[in-house]
């Protein structure tokens, strides 16, 4: 059974650079499918950020292009997430996933918390 | 502003049916066959309930089905038990490997 594991800073400072790692076990990354980052504003709803694929090309949320990168390390079984010049609505409970296909998340990440302040 | 829309809450008692409604459009939810439906208890990751508009993961009750019309989905709660209050977002795929969200839906089991 996959399972994911986001891990990273849990605050960052305005106009610096948010970055996460997903580690999956379970589930070789270079078998295929599609990883993708997901993020909840507290007490808001879901954003889909971004999605990459196994061999390397990646989708980005409109709104969020120019600041996102999205890269993938299958020698670690891991994916990653970079978010530049942050500001405080940027801070949310960031998800990692699992995009079956690349239609649906269906496995996620417990979720972890970035807090955007100085 | 969510890309899908749902509307804030829905509430039924125990036993009782509860369907919400999830509204996008042809580049979405009317042009794909990949609308899923997630529940999330507080503190807690999404966890998929439907997918593919009507399939049902391994583990997840027969009370909860999935249809679509046109550029509308819905998912319905049967039965509605306790343990069934959370909330619930729909999301679909909207063509070259992006995915849009609904708001989400707080059901209440009154």
């Amino acid at each position: 059974q996959v399972q994911l594991q986001e891990s990273g800073p849990g605050l960052v400072r305005p106009s610096e650079t948010l970055s996460l790692t997903c580690s999956v076990t379970g589930y070789s990354i270079s078998s295929g499918n599609y990883w993708g980052w997901l993020r909840q504003p507290p007490g808001k709803g879901l954003e889909w950020i971004g999605t990459i694929y196994h061999g390397g090309s990646a989708s980005h949320n409109p709104s969020l292009k120019s600041r996102l990168t999205i890269s993938l390390d299958a020698s670690k079984n891991q994916f990653s997430l970079r978010l530049s010049s942050v500001t405080a609505a940027d801070t949310a409970v960031y998800y990692c996933a699992r995009v079956w296909g690349a239609y649906y998340p269906d496995s996620w990440g417990q979720g972890t918390l970035v807090a955007v302040s100085s | 502003q969510s890309a899908l829309t749902q509307p804030p809450s829905a509430s039924g008692s125990p036993g009782q049916s509860v369907t919400i409604s999830c509204t996008g459009t042809s580049s979405d939810v009317g042009g794909y066959k990949y609308v899923s439906w997630y529940q999330q208890n507080p503190g807690k990751a999404p966890k998929l309930m439907i997918y593919e508009v009507s399939k049902r993961p391994s583990g997840v009750p027969d009370r909860f089905s999935g249809s679509k019309s046109g550029n509308t989905a819905s998912l319905t709660v049967s039965g509605l038990q306790a343990e069934d209050e959370a909330d619930y977002y729909c999301s679909s795929y909207a063509g070259s490997n992006k995915v849009v969200f609904g708001g989400g839906t707080k059901l209440t089991v009154l």
